[in-house]
C-alpha cells in the first residue's frame, strides 16, 4: 500500500460547482498534514494545513480524520483558476520529519 | 532573498557528464529536503536535512546521486554520470521545523540529459 493515496482525477467541473478530493494515508503516527496546489509546470505551494478540528480558509474546508487515517479537501464555488493538481502531504518516516507527498488529483475548472 | 532560491533554473548536459544543482533555502530553516519529478508524475523524495543531524540519504535512487549541506544553509545535489533517465525537473523545499512546518518550495531546476 503507498503510503499516501489520492482519488486519481481527473476532476472536470463547471464554474461555480463544489469539488471534494480526498486523500488516505498509511503511517497511523503521522502528525501533520498539508493540502498542496500545484500548477503545470510550476513548483508546488502550500494551499492550506490541516487541523484536527478541520479549519476553512474561504472557499476552501479541510477535514482531517485520524481515525479513518483520511483527509479531505473541499472546494465551493470552485473558479477557473482553481485548475491545477491537488496534492496531499503527510509528514513520515519514524522520526516525523519527512513530507510524503501523495500524486496528486489534477482538477480543470470548465467555464 | 525571501524564498528558496534554486539554480541553474535549466541544465542540458550530456549522457555521461556530472552536473551540481544548487539550493539556497529560507533563512531560518532548519530543514532542507530535495525531490524529483518527471514529466507528469508526482514527487519523488530523495533526500533530506535537518539541522547538525546526519541526513536521510533513503531516496537517492544510485550511489551517482549525493547531496551535501554546507553550514547549515545552501545545498548541492550532484549526479554523477548522468542518464538519461536522470532527465526531469528537481525540487527543493524547506521548512522551518522538520516534518512539522509546512514546506516552501523552489522553482526547481529542469534537468535535461541528451
Amino acid at each position: 500500500r503507498k503510503e499516501v493515496e489520492q482519488d486519481p482525477g481527473p476532476f472536470n467541473v463547471p464554474e461555480g460547482a463544489t469539488v471534494a478530493f480526498n486523500c488516505t494515508y498509511s503511517n497511523s503516527a503521522s502528525q501533520s498534514f498539508f493540502w498542496y496546489r500545484q500548477d503545470c509546470r510550476k513548483e508546488p505551494k502550500l494551499l492550506m494545513s490541516v487541523y484536527s478540528s478541520g479549519n476553512e480558509d474561504g472557499r476552501f474546508t479541510a477535514q482531517l480524520n485520524r481515525a479513518s487515517q483520511y483527509i479531505s479537501l473541499l472546494i465551493r464555488d470552485s473558479k477557473l483558476s482553481d485548475s491545477a493538481t491537488y496534492l496531499c502531504v503527510v509528514n513520515g518516516d519514524n522520526y516525523g520529519q519527512n513530507f510524503v507527498f501523495g500524486p496528486g488529483t489534477r482538477l480543470s475548472v470548465l467555464p | 532573498g525571501a524564498g528558496v532560491s534554486q539554480s541553474p533554473s535549466n541544465k542540458v548536459t550530456e549522457k555521461g557528464k556530472d552536473v551540481e544543482l544548487r539550493c539556497d533555502p529560507i533563512s531560518g530553516h532548519t530543514a532542507l529536503y530535495w525531490y524529483r519529478q518527471s514529466l507528469g508524475q508526482g514527487l519523488e523524495f530523495l533526500i533530506y536535512f535537518q539541522g547538525n543531524s546526519a541526513p536521510d540519504k533513503s531516496g537517492l535512487p544510485s550511489d551517482r546521486f549525493s547531496a551535501e549541506r554546507t553550514g547549515g544553509s545552501v545545498s548541492t545535489l550532484t549526479i554523477q554520470r548522468t542518464q538519461q533517465e536522470d532527465s526531469a525537473v528537481y525540487l527543493c523545499a524547506s521548512s522551518f521545523v522538520a516534518g512539522n512546518t509546512e514546506a516552501f518550495f523552489g522553482q526547481g531546476t529542469r534537468l535535461t540529459v541528451v
